[in-house]
């Protein structure tokens, strides 16, 4: 089957405990995007990448950080530095190329206490 | 940056009746605009998608429709029922911004069987 996923669906952390969130695509998309789904509120970007070895800082950036050593991977690490932790974070990805069409992996819902 | 609007933020209609939420967006040069649906716990589904050179877009029961001199879009439901209900947003996209996507801040939407 061809899609995005992200692991694990739930993750729980200490504070002051740095963690990494999976995503993996089979899409053979160029670009793949984080973002941070809060309640009552939309999608916020964290980072988005349009190649490999190369990423852009979204809008909410700060205390995050990416990589994107391999096409079909973009995991996120969520630092100690980040304040609001606590969320739902999404993954996606398009095709690139002028290809708009963006589709979301499942989600990871993480839990800092 | 773009601003998306989105209203309302919760909608409830009674089975077999239509729903319609509608966008607002700022930047004249954003020129595709998909639909999700979001269900609990999970990630975001495309559902229909327009881009700026077409007036609407309809598939079954969804339909899309764009205003580019209003800058706004809307997303029609007809003959609902209880499997539509979940929180729908929209989105905006600038071409040549690495693919961005600004979303909306969600409806939920509740159909009354």
């Amino acid at each position: 089957d061809g899609g995005i996923t992200q692991s694990p669906k739930y993750l729980f952390r200490k504070e002051g405990q740095n963690v990494t969130l999976s995503c993996e695509q089979n899409l053979n998309h160029d670009a793949m995007y984080w973002y941070r789904q809060d309640p009552g509120q939309g999608l916020r970007l964290i980072y988005y990448s349009q190649i490999v070895n190369d990423f852009q800082k979204g809008d909410i950036a700060e205390g995050y950080s990416v990589s994107r050593e391999k096409k079909e991977s973009f995991p996120l690490t969520v630092t100690s530095a980040q304040k609001n932790p606590t969320a739902f974070y999404l993954c996606a990805s398009t095709p690139g190329q002028g290809a708009y069409e963006q589709y979301f992996g499942p989600g990871t819902r993480l839990t800092v206490t | 940056g773009e601003n998306v609007e989105q209203h309302p933020s919760t909608l409830s209609v009674q089975e077999g009746d239509s729903a319609v939420i509608k966008c607002t967006y700022s930047d004249s040069a954003s020129n595709y605009f998909p639909w999700y649906k979001q269900e609990l716990g999970k990630g975001p589904q495309l559902i229909i998608d327009i881009r700026s050179n077409v007036g609407e877009k309809k598939d079954q029961r969804i339909a899309v429709t764009l205003n580019k001199t209003a800058k706004h879009f809307s997303l029609h439901i007809t003959e609902t029922q209880p499997e539509d209900s979940a929180v729908y947003f929209c989105a905006a996209s600038i071409p040549n911004t690495g693919n961005q996507f600004y979303f909306g801040t969600g409806t939920s939407l509740t159909v009354i069987p």
